[in-house]
């Protein structure tokens, strides 16, 4: 299996600040790398696909960027809506894999 | 608007199947563009890919459950489910079932799960 690392584990922030969340794949995932957010008792929510593409209806402020191994995803003026856990996904293979996520909380 | 409801027991007795229906309502199963699928959160865990099925039945699955996972699709019902034998207190978990779409670029296929339902836990105990 492609094993999907993310870091930091957990995340304190302000409202207002930039955040930056990555993601690094065992191997190459060339650009197949999706972001969700899940808040609490909530389903994951999709954000980002491709690496980069941004969902329908997800608010700009959330950014993509990446390919091969190491990917990023950026918050920039964090809302209080945005405090929520963040995992990364690879679908380069069938078996897809998630990575452990990363979880952002208000500092 | 396309929602996804999981259903099944909440408890299941270790050694026997658990078994979750996903129903979709707002949208048609058969739908070519789309694939379903099956994932399940652990608790103190990380997410975990269980499986997929398209509306022609074909399936993929993870080989960590190979063996003991069969999804099928009842496309009169607008329903898959999720059969999971032999099961143990590993498999307690909150499960979800979702949509996969996917954006084509050229040859490349872009897959993500789009609709998610809210999930039901399922705890495994003797």
């Amino acid at each position: 299996d492609i094993q999907m690392t993310q870091s930091p584990s957990s995340l304190s922030a302000s409202v207002g600040e930039r955040v930056t969340i990555s993601c690094r794949a065992s191997q190459t995932i060339n650009r197949y790398l999706n972001w969700y957010q899940q808040k609490p008792g909530q389903a994951p929510k999709f954000l980002i696909y491709s690496a980069s593409s941004l969902q329908s209806g997800v608010p700009s402020r959330f950014s993509g960027s990446g390919s091969g191994t190491d990917f990023t995803l950026t918050i920039t003026s964090l809302q209080p809506e945005d405090f929520a856990t963040y995992y990364c996904q690879q679908s380069y293979s069938t078996t897809y894999t998630f990575g452990q996520g990363t979880k952002l909380e208000i500092k | 608007q396309l929602q996804l409801q999981e259903s099944g027991p909440g408890l299941v007795k270790t050694s026997e199947t658990l078994s979750l229906t996903c129903t979709v309502s707002g949208g048609s199963i058969s739908s070519s563009s789309y694939s379903w699928g099956w994932i399940r959160l652990p608790p103190g865990k990380g997410l975990e890919w269980i499986g997929r099925i398209y509306s022609s039945g074909s399936t993929y699955y993870n080989p960590s459950l190979m063996g003991r996972v069969t999804i099928s699709v009842d496309t009169s019902r607008n329903q898959f489910s999720l059969n999971l034998s032999s099961a143990s207190a590993a498999d307690t978990a909150l499960y979800y079932c979702a949509r996969l779409g996917y954006s084509r670029d050229g040859v490349d296929f872009y897959y993500y799960m789009d609709v998610w339902g809210k999930g039901t836990t399922v705890i495994v105990s003797s």
